[in-house]
């Protein structure tokens, strides 16, 4: 069963400081994996997307990685932000289907305190 | 910032009522889908699109349907809203071409609650 879990599930953290989130996944046959960040009441926007050859992506302050021998993936965010807040859902999408399926994670709730 | 919109943000509604959720896009994507989402729990497809007159069903069951009649509308109709159908609904576009990664996009949400 094609499945994404996702770790923790809600962090707090202060302000400036640094935070890594947990994403594994069953998905078969893998094609990408993408973290989303859901800010409350809004809709995901993409962060990263990293394909089964790539084991790093930056974009900012946000660093993906990807170990697809182990089917896992972490978010390391640098120097967090009030504005950080929100939800960070890790979503992997498989190559058996011509929709392009996507598999989502439940999200990790992260807020940040000043 | 993505451009695909949805209408109504927020709608409070009472039991039985007709409603329809509209989403459109202007990038101009092939395919469009909607998730439904409850609160710290996951996105479920309940209904997706290919193109201009194709609709299919979801993972998750719904009691909506849909209709594709052209390509950047993509409304969302509930003929009885019961209270079991709120919850928020997102919508989301894709570039039918394998170079996109099947990246979609989504709108910002309907939180509906049915009363």
């Amino acid at each position: 069963k094609n499945q994404v879990e996702q770790s923790p599930q809600s962090l707090i953290i202060l302000e400036g400081k640094n935070c890594t989130l947990q994403c594994n996944y069953t998905v078969s046959p893998f094609s990408n994996l993408r973290w989303y960040k859901q800010d409350t009441g809004r809709g995901p926007v993409s962060l990263t997307i990293m394909t089964f050859s790539e084991n790093t992506k930056s974009n900012g302050r946000y660093t993906a990685t990807l170990d697809a021998d182990t089917k896992q993936s972490s978010l390391h965010i640098t120097a967090s932000q009030l504005s950080d807040s929100a939800s960070y859902i890790c979503v992997v999408s498989d190559r058996g289907s011509t929709l392009g399926r996507l598999y989502f994670g439940r999200g990790t709730q992260l807020t940040v305190w000043p | 910032e993505a451009d695909i919109y949805q209408t109504p943000r927020y709608l409070v509604i009472g039991t039985g009522k007709k409603i329809t959720l509209e989403c459109s896009q202007t990038m101009g994507h092939d395919k469009m889908y909607w998730y439904q989402q409850d609160p710290g729990m996951e996105l479920h497809l309940i209904h997706y699109s290919y193109g201009v007159n194709s609709t299919e069903k979801g993972d998750l069951s719904s009691e909506s349907t849909v209709s594709r009649i052209r390509t950047e509308h993509f409304p969302l109709t509930l003929e009885s809203a019961r209270p079991s159908h709120t919850s928020q609904y997102l919508c989301a576009s894709s570039a039918d071409s394998s170079g996109s990664y099947n990246e979609q996009f989504f709108g910002p949400g309907t939180r509906l609650t049915v009363l």
